[in-house]
């Protein structure tokens, strides 16, 4: 079974631009987490969605906002990017049953805000 | 909101030795401890994981243990490998509305041979 996959795995942009990162959970998986990874911060909770609606969202502006398809493949968005954004985006899947919580994760994109 | 500490954050140990890694949280309703570790510039990868109705759990060299009164946790590595060196990362389910994850800061664990 194929992992979940992240695209694009690398992104410069500029201070002010927006950005979409996608995220491709694995089969059957219905539920998709985002996560910021920074140096200083560690792994912080963006947001998680499961069929199409936002279950849960962390401690980020706005300008963080996601959705999620009904083939549970999953986006992202940055607006107005700030120079504090550049950071590895990492989205993990879950299947989500009964008594089931394991995240897997991808690979990553790695944003830099220039 | 669900809050997890994690310590120490660097850990240097010899080949052979054992690590230890503690962790507290703060939501007494938690009921789900996963245990990651992230390899440099590679994803998380799951190593361990324990539910709160469960005391302590084994794989191989790796063990987790919970204690629900005290609100925390600790991943044990025994006999330790050169290819045991990453960043672990224990976390905390969010709540009970899904599988949302809190995350320690991370514990960089270094092991010479």
């Amino acid at each position: 079974k194929a992992g979940v996959t992240q695209t694009p795995r690398y992104l410069i942009k500029t201070r002010g631009q927006q950005v979409t990162l996608s995220c491709s959970p694995i089969s059957g998986h219905r539920s998709v987490s985002w996560y910021q990874q920074t140096p200083g911060q560690g792994l912080q909770f963006l947001f998680e969605y499961f069929s199409e609606t936002q279950r849960n969202k962390g401690n980020f502006p706005g300008r963080f906002s996601g959705r999620q398809f009904s083939n549970s493949r999953s986006e992202m968005n940055v607006s107005t990017l700030e120079l504090g954004d550049s950071a590895l985006y990492l989205c993990a899947s879950s299947i989500t049953g009964t008594e089931t919580y394991e995240q897997y994760f991808g690979p990553g994109t790695r944003l830099t805000v220039t | 909101g669900e809050n997890v500490e994690q310590h120490p954050s660097t850990l240097s140990v010899q080949e052979g030795d054992s690590a230890v890694i503690k962790c507290t949280y703060s939501d007494s309703a938690s009921n789900y401890f996963p245990w990651y570790k992230q390899e440099l510039g590679k994803r998380p990868q799951l190593i361990i994981d324990i539910r709160s109705n469960v005391g302590e759990k084994k794989d191989q060299r790796i063990a987790v243990t919970l204690n629900k009164t005290a609100k925390h946790f600790s991943l044990h590595i025994t006999e330790t490998q050169p290819e045991d060196s990453a960043v672990y990362f224990c976390a905390a389910r969010l709540n009970q509305a899904g599988t949302a994850l809190i995350f320690g800061k991370g514990t960089t664990l270094s092991v010479s041979s």
